[in-house]
């Protein structure tokens, strides 16, 4: 069983829809999680950080339930720029600062 | 500010062939971080540097496979007798570290090794 486990889509939507990703993490001693963000061919970038009481920055929204070790995330109002892959991270338990990405979930935004 | 920079952005190399992968984190950045990413997966972490030293070197998946930061900036991966399971995207990453854990990764554009 992968550490952390995404649906891989591809999640095909209209602009202006609500799309929801989906993520579980199996090592229940992990503290910190993340969103990060795709481009094809490019580097991942931070979208967002994680908490228990939801986070929230603009169109997005991050929630994490430790109880279910499951974590979302939000798209309202979809853009063409949004189409990318969507990783969903845990920072491993332990000292280091070492993240365990899922395989992401594909998103694309059509006109 | 500059980014995390790596060279070269595209390798082509032979089997059995050696590699070096280098990577010059963020300016003031003491943490150094590299991950391989193969197609259609995450990033998969390799090794973490504090400074000059590895702390954690649990992701390199076996002895063909080291990394050196000797004066705590530019990191280079070294991969010996390269096999075609290595061809991958490399990426590194740098961070702050000095917050502790929790810090954000900033990541590299990566470079795309391709072993034949």
């Amino acid at each position: 069983r992968k550490e952390v486990e995404q649906d891989p889509g591809p999640f095909n939507v209209p602009e202006g829809a609500t799309v929801a990703f989906n993520c579980t993490y199996s090592n229940s001693a992990s503290q910190s999680f993340f969103w990060y963000r795709q481009d094809c061919r490019k580097e991942p970038k931070l979208l967002m950080s994680v908490y228990s009481s939801g986070n929230e920055d603009g169109r997005f929204t991050a929630q994490l339930n430790r109880a279910s070790q499951y974590i979302s995330l939000l798209i309202r109002d979809s853009k063409l720029s949004d189409s990318a892959t969507y990783l969903c991270v845990a920072q491993a338990p332990g000292g280091y600062n070492k993240l365990i990405f899922g395989a992401g979930t594909r998103l694309a935004v059509h006109p | 500010g500059a980014g995390v920079s790596q060279t070269p952005s595209n390798k082509v190399t032979e089997k059995g062939k050696y590699v070096e992968l280098r990577c010059d984190p963020i300016s003031g950045h003491t943490a150094l971080y590299w991950y391989r990413q193969s197609l259609g997966q995450g990033p998969e972490f390799l090794i973490y540097f504090q400074g000059t030293g590895a702390a954690d070197d649990s992701g390199l998946p076996n002895d063909r496979f080291f990394a050196v930061r000797p004066e705590g900036s530019v990191s280079t991966l070294k991969i010996q007798r390269t096999e075609r399971g290595d061809s991958a995207v490399y990426l590194c990453a740098s961070s702050s570290g000095t917050s502790g854990r929790s810090e954000t990764q900033y990541f590299g554009p990566g470079t795309r090794l391709l072993v034949l």
